[in-house]
């Protein structure tokens, strides 16, 4: 079946910093490509989603940016705080949105 | 306000029981989803709704029955339970496919 690839599983950076996650994929029908935050025992929450008519789409500190031919999406946050400790998914839909898989995820550590 | 909601929060049972967890959203939402998170935090899709017609089984044992009685409700009905039931189940809502999914606070089954 389609899968997502992620990476990095595990990532430590210093407060301030900037921290990048990417996504591969293989099937070339998807669409929509959402990230989920997921902090410890709570939810998973989206915090930013980009379609395949745009290339990059920010939100304050927080940006996505698509590569359809390449077959990559990426997360970029950047000033990381304490608060941006959580695991994080990336996601795609398959079969025009009645279907997603998601990223193994990646487990982001923002050290004070 | 509790946009998407699902209980109970906690599932303690023996193994052969039947359980059932349930799911409310008072989004308006037409498409709901069963997702399931096992201990390596992997989340994998189960079933998909739209407006209380079965569109996803994501090859999931035909013990597991969704139920959607309306729109807003979505529920999860287990038989004979076994060990590898044990995660945290979730249920999400969006206004469709391609659109963001709103998750629930998950449901953790364990399975003694």
């Amino acid at each position: 079946g389609e899968n997502v690839e992620q990476h990095p599983s595990t990532l430590s950076v210093q407060e301030g910093d900037s921290a990048v996650i990417k996504c591969t994929y293989s099937d070339s029908a998807s669409n929509y490509f959402p990230w989920y935050k997921q902090e410890l025992g709570k939810r998973p929450q989206l915090i930013i989603d980009i379609r395949s008519n745009v290339g990059e789409k920010k939100d304050q500190r927080i940006a996505v940016t698509l590569n359809k031919t390449a077959k990559h999406f990426s997360l970029h946050i950047t000033e990381t705080q304490p608060e941006d400790s959580a695991v994080y998914f990336c996601a795609k839909d398959l079969n025009y949105g009645q279907n997603f898989v998601f990223g193994p995820g990646t487990r982001l550590s923002v050290l004070p | 306000d509790t946009a998407v909601s699902q209980t109970p929060k906690y599932l303690v049972t023996q193994m052969g029981n039947d359980k059932s967890i349930k799911c409310e959203q008072n989004l308006g939402h037409d498409t709901m989803y069963w997702y399931k998170q096992d201990s390596k935090k992997f989340l994998k899709i189960m079933f998909s709704y739209n407006n209380k017609e079965l569109i996803i089984n994501e090859t999931v044992p035909n013990r597991f029955s969704p139920k959607s009685p309306d729109k807003a409700h979505l529920n999860l009905h287990i038989n004979s339970l076994e060990l590898g039931d044990s995660a945290v189940y979730f249920c999400a809502s969006s206004l469709g496919g391609n659109q963001p999914q709103h998750f629930g606070d998950g449901t953790r089954l364990s399975i003694l």
